[in-house]
């Protein structure tokens, strides 16, 4: 079975700059996350989709974060002007009807923000 | 206050000893309680899932759960250096729900 892919693996940007990460969750997962994870912390949930609907969006700063879902199937994370602090990991997940016991995580999409 | 704290370590042992790694948490809402273990530069792999109070072990690996002390514990028997990550405990109030990790401990095993 597939995992979960994400690209590109690594992205290095100025600030104010734009940056825009791709998730292809595994096949059949109809919910999918993004984390964003901060060296030295735990991943904190930005926002979870149940197929294209947005099922929490609580923890995403919506002035410069945006996420979609289309079809259903792959997802897009943008970043739109890119401030220092946004310097993180940015993890897909996905699993089976949200169930946590079926969560899986991509390799994640390491950002640095200069 | 953060909702769950975790031993912050690191923590350096030796191969084939027992380890034993532990999160507090604030919210009496939480029932579903889980640990992962995140290899440096990969995503998080889950290791254990509980519900509720008790006990599950899965090979070398044990999971404990105290609801009234608000406490969970990952034991790790016959440590071995490839088990050398770091170990993150999450939380949540509902299986579909939104989990809230800890911070993570890295565990080193030394040959």
């Amino acid at each position: 079975e597939a995992g979960v892919a994400q690209s590109p693996r690594y992205k290095i940007i100025e600030k104010r700059q734009s940056v825009a990460f791709w998730c292809n969750p595994i096949s059949g997962h109809a919910t999918l996350y993004w984390y964003q994870q901060i060296l030295g912390q735990g991943p904190k949930l930005l926002i979870q989709f149940q197929n294209n609907g947005v099922v929490d969006d609580s923890q995403l700063p919506k002035d410069r974060f945006s996420a979609e879902r289309l079809k259903g199937v792959d997802s897009t994370l943008k970043i739109q002007p890119a401030k220092l602090e946004d310097s993180a990991v940015y993890l897909c997940a996905s699993s089976f009807e949200g169930r946590k016991d079926t969560q899986y995580f991509g390799p994640g999409t390491r950002l640095t923000v200069l | 206050q953060k909702e769950v704290e975790q031993d912050p370590g690191p923590l350096s042992v030796p191969e084939g000893a027992i380890v034993s790694l532990n999160c507090t948490y604030s919210n009496s809402a939480f029932q579903y309680f889980m640990w992962y273990r995140q290899y440096s530069r990969k995503g998080p792999e889950l290791l254990m899932y509980t519900y509720s109070s008790g006990n599950k072990e899965d090979g070398r690996f044990t999971a404990q759960v105290d609801k009234s002390s608000k406490y969970i514990s990952l034991f790790i028997r016959d440590s071995q250096p490839s088990d050398s990550a770091t170990y993150l405990c999450a939380m949540s109030a509902a299986n579909a729900g939104k989990s809230t990790f800890g911070d993570g401990t890295t565990l080193t095993v030394k040959p």
